[in-house]
């Protein structure tokens, strides 16, 4: 029974190097959502998956971003050369079929430091 | 100017008050609005859920959806201590992957 799984919690990176932040949807969730939100702010959208359609990636505020999701499985966001800007807590979240017009179920986030 | 504005806050309020927490919006295109709880260093937690105009209840929850003005609210009755929390208003078009969040509101309940 668990809820949806973001590893690391905490990530302090130096400024140019790349990471990988991952995400475990809910088992059968087919949606997937990432976003990211800065301190005291609220969410911004940065990518969406649904089943096997072509990935909503609007959102990618660059090209340094991107994302991958295996099947409706686990999910990586990579960030290439990251910049002091990137610090934010990245935060995923699945639904499954029946709530699919929302973010149901959000994970507790990555919380990215760049220095 | 922000698609969605949502009062920053921060609200606070005696233990048994009745809160009002809203959110405004420019675009007509949206349908589904929602609102979520966060907790300090935590994710955001579903609350309410409504599609197009009109109300919904859920216990000591009720939200409230008024597209000719573009304004939604969240009324919480009889609040909690453990009502102390973010609140974050946010809103999708039909079909559409990305979710609008506003700001957020703190609101702390005092016993």
């Amino acid at each position: 029974g668990a809820g949806v799984s973001q590893s690391p919690s905490n990530k302090v990176t130096e400024k140019g190097k790349d990471v990988e932040l991952r995400c475990d949807p809910i088992s059968g969730h087919t949606a997937l959502y990432w976003y990211r939100q800065r301190l005291g702010q609220g969410l911004e959208f940065l990518i969406y998956f649904q089943g096997n359609s072509a990935p909503d990636k609007s959102g990618l505020p660059s090209d340094r971003f991107s994302a991958e999701r295996t099947g409706e499985s686990v999910s990586t966001l990579t960030i290439q050369r990251t910049q002091q800007e990137d610090s934010a807590v990245y935060l995923c979240a699945s639904s499954p079929p029946a709530q699919m017009n929302t973010e149901a179920f959000f994970g507790q986030g990555t919380r990215l430091t760049v220095v | 100017q922000k698609e969605v504005e949502q009062d920053p806050g921060p609200l606070s309020v005696p233990e048994g008050a009745i809160v009002s927490l809203n959110c405004t919006y420019s675009n007509s295109a949206f349908q589904y609005f929602m609102w979520y709880r966060q907790y300090s260093r935590k994710g955001p937690e579903l609350l309410m859920y409504t599609y197009s105009s009109g109300n919904k209840e859920d216990g000591r929850f009720t939200a409230q959806v008024d597209k000719s003005s573009k304004y939604i609210s969240l009324f919480i009755r009889d609040s909690q201590p453990s009502d102390s929390a973010t609140y974050l208003c946010a809103m999708k078009k039909t079909n559409a992957g990305k979710s609008t969040f506003g700001d957020g509101t703190t609101l702390t309940v005092k016993p």
